[in-house]
């Protein structure tokens, strides 16, 4: 049972345009929700998070949507860039537990 | 300040062959974690570590996997008799404190089983 799922398993926008990636969860006690970025033989990096007590995180290009009652979130990133192409990962955790579990992805292609 | 640290980066077995992988978290960092890979796939917690205690270990294939953290810093998973199915990159992050925090991951060992 995937407790966190990314509908999109690959994503294509044209420079300059915002991409949007989606992520849903079922897990009520989730209250954490980082977004990584990972490049082919590298290791993810933390991006941007956000906590359930807030619906908006903002960070440069980076945005984070959150609908607690929907138990849905979404990433934007505006202005895109070639450089940005990459696998996104949404990732939940709760307080209490400090584990991450992670979508399954969504590889995001900028192209000039 | 240096990031997590692994090493080897690639590995290449037979199966039956052991391997071990090693990890050096963040400086300062009481929570270790590890995290298995599949190509095409999110990270899947295997074990974690909260100084040298291990928090929880229920996703480790516990008759083929080990993995120890003796002094609360570096750590080594081990991988006793590799079977195809482990082929996946093994990666090792790190962080500070108490609840859900921002982890740190390192570069990745790739092992693939032949």
């Amino acid at each position: 049972q995937q407790q966190v799922r990314q509908s999109s398993q690959s994503l294509t926008v044209w420079e300059g345009e915002t991409a949007i990636l989606n992520c849903s969860y079922e897990n009520s006690a989730f209250d954490y929700f980082p977004w990584y970025q990972q490049f082919p033989g590298e290791g993810p990096a933390l991006l941007i998070a956000i906590r359930s007590v807030s619906d908006k995180k903002e960070d440069g290009r980076f945005t984070i949507f959150f609908n607690k009652r929907e138990k849905n979130l979404s990433l934007h990133i505006k202005d895109s860039q070639p450089g940005d192409s990459a696998t996104y990962f949404c990732a939940a955790s709760y307080q209490g537990g400090r584990a991450l579990i992670f979508g399954t992805g969504t590889t995001v292609s900028v192209s000039p | 300040e240096a990031g997590v640290t692994q090493s080897p980066r690639y590995a290449v077995l037979q199966e039956g062959q052991a391997v071990s992988f090693w990890c050096d978290p963040i400086s300062g960092h009481d929570t270790l974690y590890w995290y298995q890979q599949p190509r095409d796939q999110g990270p899947q917690l295997l074990v974690y570590f909260r100084d040298e205690a291990v928090i929880d270990n229920s996703q480790l294939p516990s008759d083929r996997f080990s993995a120890v953290r003796p002094k609360g810093t570096n750590s080594t998973l081990k991988i006793q008799s590799a079977k195809q199915g482990d082929t996946a990159t093994y990666l090792c992050a790190s962080s500070f404190g108490l609840g859900a925090g921002e982890q740190y991951f390192g570069p990745g060992t790739r092992l693939t089983v032949l």
